[in-house]
């Protein structure tokens, strides 16, 4: 069984601030996504990496894909307070999703 | 564009009754459909997914059945609730092996 771990479990900074969270496994992924999702909603697609070492920017987010595809990053550059929710990673493989416990993440104003 | 649909949104069931849950999608033809159970706050628990009509595989040994009766319908039923089957039931479809979309969700309360 493929496992994925989040970390940091909870995260709660000031508005402006940067952060990192981190997806690791033992298992290598042929691809990694990234979701978010706010309470009581179904989880938003944000990104999905497929190339070792592979960066993706989305406005102030960046992803990153280990070289060896077992782990990935994401980067929050001057968070806001929109950016507060529950991010989930996913790794894809021949049986579907994995899914991370995720990342809870609070921006204060 | 695609849409996923999920009804209820939230649903209070006593002990022992039965459930359904539908959910369908638009845009798409032969999508792959997913049912995952998310416990507070937590990650998703793969149910059930399915590649075409009447073809659905389960992951998880439970009390819990799906169904596919059309291409972009995906029902999850049960014939008697237990307390263990309250949380977030939701529904996902998708083309690509490693990318999902997901639908608004149901919440599911068991009293």
């Amino acid at each position: 069984t493929q496992l994925l771990e989040q970390s940091p479990q909870f995260l709660s900074i000031q508005e402006g601030e940067n952060l990192t969270v981190y997806c690791n496994s033992s298992s290598v992924f042929s691809s990694l996504q990234w979701y978010r999702q706010e309470p009581g909603e179904g989880p938003v697609l944000l990104v999905t990496v497929v190339t070792g070492g592979e960066v993706k920017k989305l406005k102030r987010l960046t992803f990153q894909f280990g070289d060896a595809r077992k782990d990935s990053s994401l980067h929050i550059t001057a968070a806001q307070p929109g950016d507060t929710g529950l991010y989930l990673c996913a790794g894809g493989g021949a049986d579907g999703l994995t899914f991370g416990k995720g990342t809870h993440l609070i921006i204060q104003p | 564009s695609q849409t996923i649909h999920q009804w209820p949104a939230t649903l209070v069931q006593p002990v022992g009754s039965p459930l359904s849950l539908e959910c369908t999608v638009e845009g798409t033809s032969n999508p792959n459909l997913y049912w995952y159970r998310q416990a507070a706050g937590r990650g998703l628990q793969l149910l059930f997914y399915s590649v075409g009509i009447g073809q659905i595989s389960s992951e998880v040994p439970q009390n819990l059945s799906a169904s596919r009766p059309q291409d972009r319908q995906f029902i999850l039923s049960s014939k008697k609730l237990l307390l263990s089957d309250s949380g977030f039931y939701l529904c996902a479809w998708g083309q690509l092996p490693y990318e999902q979309y997901f639908g608004p969700g149901t919440r599911l309360t068991v009293t």
